[in-house]
């Protein structure tokens, strides 16, 4: 099947405390991004990746990291976490970059910071 | 800047209803627009998309038009069923395909 996964899908943690939330697909899709869905807000672009070894800042870079090693893989590094990255994260992918493309959603992963 | 507004929620509406979900956007160029659905405990889907300037995009019953000079994507259904009680944004995408920018997203609630 199709899909975007994400893990973990809910996860709780402390103010300061190394965290990575995986995103993978198997569509073998060349564009991957991450974006925050906040009360309000939206969803708002954090980083997005064009392809392997190449990314770049959405709107909304402030205090987080990804790396893009392989096709399949897109994981959010969050290096020292606090409370106002209390959120609900998504990863989506399309096949190509373009602004006609379909994005297809991974299932989100709840996190909370304390 | 770049932008989507979306009107105001949540929406409530009786079984087979009209709906009209209203969107603008403010972008540079021309952008694609899109219908995102987001049901309960889920990811978003695409719901329909158009990507120039009158344009109707169409799925499953709900439709939008591309309406540059109103720079607008309102979504339309002629009626609802609870089924299709989610949240529902709206999104753009530029030129260069790389950004995505969405609504704050309406969430509509249909009762029998």
């Amino acid at each position: 099947e199709a899909q975007v996964t994400q893990n973990p899908r809910y996860l709780i943690t402390v103010t300061g405390k190394k965290l990575t939330v995986t995103c993978s697909q198997n569509m073998n899709h060349e564009y991957m991004s991450w974006y925050r869905q906040d009360p309000g807000l939206g969803l708002r672009q954090i980083y997005y990746s064009m392809n392997v070894e190449v990314t770049d800042k959405g709107d909304v870079p402030e205090g987080y990291k990804v790396s893009r090693k392989e096709k399949r893989n897109f994981p959010l590094i969050l290096e020292s976490p606090s409370p106002n990255q209390t959120s609900l994260y998504f990863c989506a992918s399309s096949l190509y970059r373009g602004k006609q493309e379909t994005q297809y959603f991974g299932p989100g992963t709840r996190l909370l910071v304390l | 800047g770049n932008s989507v507004t979306q009107m105001e929620g949540p929406v409530t509406l009786s079984e087979e209803a009209f709906l009209t979900i209203n969107c603008t956007y403010t972008a540079t160029g021309y952008p694609s627009l899109f219908w995102y659905v987001q049901y309960p405990g889920e990811g978003l889907q695409l719901l329909l998309k158009a990507t120039k300037a009158d344009d109707k995009g169409s799925n499953k019953g709900f439709e939008a038009t591309y309406r540059k000079e109103t720079t607008s994507f309102h979504l339309e259904k002629g009626s609802v069923q609870v089924s299709d009680s989610a949240v529902y944004f709206c999104a753009l995408s530029l030129n260069t395909g790389n950004q995505f920018y969405f609504g704050t997203g309406t969430s509509l609630t249909v009762i029998p």
